[in-house]
């Protein structure tokens, strides 16, 4: 079964830049799309389809995806972004839905 | 606007049954599938399957065969998690998704729904 693999914990300062991988096999070749989860809420769609943004959700979020590895961005970095955040791809393989391991992001 | 909300908290003892209800709102139920994903305590996001809310055909994900259901009701907008035979490892919170049609990301969650198994 396809596998994403995403760094447990993140760590960064207001004001800076937070990147989030997301690895998996040319994962370059599906669509990958973000989830921010806080804790004892649902989470939440921040980037679909590689790079686009749902309504609502700042320019401050933004996402890439190219070769084994795909990336959620997040500039100036807030204490309201601190979250857990998913990766997510459909695997037309076998027509199953894989969510990564989830990334912790702690604002420092 | 888009709601999905789900039924309460469940206390259950292993063996039992429950089922976890999803009223949708705000949108044509039958135009988006439906789908369920898991969250063990601490742990992160599983999907489980997924229903076609136009014919019903649900479609499992592994480790999600046998003991679990996933049903319709869409005269109520309704979509329904039975799970059977619970186990201590069942104890999760369970969500329903939304997933537009010719996409394959969720763009709204139910707020979950915590099922404990214990003694």
């Amino acid at each position: 079964s396809y596998v994403l693999t995403q760094p447990p914990s993140v760590s960064v300062a207001p004001g800076q830049t937070a990147r989030i991988t997301c690895g998996g096999n040319n994962i370059g070749s599906k669509s990958v799309h973000w989830y921010q989860q806080k804790p004892g809420q649902a989470p939440v769609l921040v980037v679909y389809d590689d790079s686009d943004r749902p309504s609502g959700i700042p320019e401050r979020f933004s996402g890439s995806n190219s070769g084994n590895t795909a990336t959620l961005t997040i500039s100036r970095v807030e204490a309201g972004d601190e979250a857990d955040y998913y990766c997510q791809v459909w695997d037309s393989s076998s027509d199953l839905y894989v969510f990564g391991t989830g990334t912790k992001v702690t604002v420092l | 606007q888009v709601q999905l909300v789900q039924s309460g908290s469940e206390l259950k003892k292993p063996g039992a049954s429950v089922k976890v209800s999803c009223k949708a709102s705000g949108y044509t139920f039958t135009s988006y599938a439906m789908n369920w994903v898991r969250q063990a305590p601490g742990q992160g996001l599983e999907w489980m399957g997924w229903i076609n809310t136009n014919t019903g055909n649900p479609t499992y994900a592994q480790g999600f065969t046998g003991r679990f259901v996933f049903s319709l009701d869409t005269s109520v907008s309704t979509a329904y998690l039975q799970i059977s035979s619970l186990k201590a490892e069942d104890t999760a919170v369970y969500y329903c998704a939304r997933v537009p049609s010719h996409k394959r990301n969720i763009d709204y969650w139910g707020q979950g729904t915590l099922v404990t198994v214990s003694s």
